[in-house]
Formats: C-alpha cells, sequence, structure tokens
C-alpha cells in the first residue's frame, strides 16, 4: 500500500511564527502536491513539485514556501504564519510524468493564534 | 482552464436507498477523471478513476461512475447506501501530457439516516 505520512495531526502556532509541515512517501513517487482545504472551497492546490529540487507553484503560493531535497520528502514552509493560515493542509504524491492517481496522507489541522 | 463542479452541498439519503452525487467538469481535451471520499478528520481516498475505455467505471465499496462525454459529466451512483458512507465526496479533473494538476471540486457532504 501506498504511505503518505504527515509530521502532525494537529499543530498550534502563534501569528508571525516560522512554521514547517513535512511529508513523507514510500513508494518513490516522482511528483508531491501541497493542498489547503477549508469548508466551502474544497481543496486548493500551494505547491507542487515534479522531482527533487523542482518545484511549480500552485493556485495559492503566496505566504507559502517549499523545499524537496530528497524524493520522498516535500516540506511545506510558512515563513510568518499568520491567522489567515488556519487551516487543514493535505499532501499527496503521484507516480509518472503526467497526471496520474493522488495519494493523500491524513492532512495536518493547523491552527494559528 | 479545468474546473469542476459539484452542484449538491450536501445530501441526506436513508439506509438502503440509492445514491447519485453530480460532478461537471470542464476540460479541453479527453479528461482523466477521479472521484474521492474523505471521511471526518482523515485524508482522501480515492473511490474510482476514468483515464480511458469502458465509460463506466467501478470502483472500491460498491461505487460506480459513468463517463458522460456529452454532458460534461461524471455522476457518482451506489444502489443502496450504507450509514458507514457518510462522508465528504470530491469530483476531481486532470489532463494529460505533463500536467500535473488534479483540479478538485467543493465537494458533497452525504449524511445518512437510520
Amino acid at each position: 500500500d501506498v504511505k503518505v505520512t504527515q509530521s502532525s495531526r494537529y499543530l498550534v502556532k502563534r501569528t508571525g511564527e516560522k512554521v514547517f509541515l513535512e511529508c513523507v512517501q514510500d513508494m518513490d513517487h516522482e511528483n508531491m502536491f501541497w493542498y489547503r482545504q477549508d469548508p466551502g472551497l474544497g481543496l486548493r492546490l500551494i505547491y507542487f513539485s515534479y522531482d527533487v529540487k523542482m518545484k511549480e507553484k500552485g493556485d495559492i503560493p503566496e505566504g507559502y514556501s517549499v523545499s524537496r531535497e530528497k524524493k520522498e520528502r516535500f516540506s511545506l514552509i510558512l515563513e510568518s504564519a499568520s491567522t489567515n493560515q488556519t487551516s487543514m493542509y493535505l499532501c499527496a504524491s503521484s507516480k509518472g510524468v503526467s497526471v496520474g492517481t493522488q495519494y493523500f496522507g491524513p492532512g495536518t489541522r493547523l491552527t494559528v493564534l | 482552464a479545468q474546473s469542476v463542479t459539484q452542484p449538491d452541498i450536501h445530501i441526506t439519503v436513508s439506509e438502503g436507498a440509492s445514491l447519485e452525487l453530480r460532478c461537471n467538469y470542464s476540460y479541453g481535451a479527453t479528461p482523466y477523471l477521479f472521484w474521492y471520499v474523505q471521511s471526518p478528520g482523515q485524508g482522501l481516498q480515492l473511490l474510482l478513476k476514468y483515464f480511458s475505455g469502458d465509460t463506466l467505471v467501478q470502483g472500491i465499496k460498491g461505487f460506480e461512475a459513468e463517463f458522460k462525454r456529452s454532458q460534461s459529466s461524471f455522476n457518482l451512483r451506489k444502489p443502496s447506501v450504507h450509514w458507514s458512507d457518510a462522508a465528504e465526496y470530491f469530483c476531481a479533473v486532470g489532463g494529460g501530457g505533463s500536467n500535473y494538476k488534479l483540479t478538485f471540486g467543493k465537494g458533497t457532504l452525504l449524511t445518512v439516516n437510520p
């Protein structure tokens, strides 16, 4: 079974803090994705990566950055957390060089106070 | 640009009743279509997908979906709903080539009454 794990299920941070969300997949997938999920808005793509050290902006990249130093690990960074970044963050991975089935982690519910 | 519309925000059905969740997509070429399910507090699990071939696809947990190109639809169906099917359901569309992105609908929340 494909396994995508996220470093925390719940996280509480203060405004202005630097926040790291980590995602690890164990299936040697080329592609990894970060989404945020908000009620009534569905899933929105923040960033994705199709190879080590490669990244592309998604639909809502403002206020976020990412890092992919190893194939299995994809980190989402909130440089200076703000209250409007309180959300559920979902990581996903997929195989291959085009669109394919994305496998999701359990999510991290981030609260910024 | 690709997009997905799930017209129903919330649907309530009785246990044992049939279910149909609607999904309409917009995509310029042949789409890749997916249905995912999310139980409370969990990540998304793939129910089924359509890439090509037979337009009626079978998935896990007794779900099926039919791709209708003429209607730009990919509706999800189940003949008899179980209480454990209560969850949020997301339809997604993607394309071929080097387009890795999936675009998700806003989801349909399913409540199952005993």
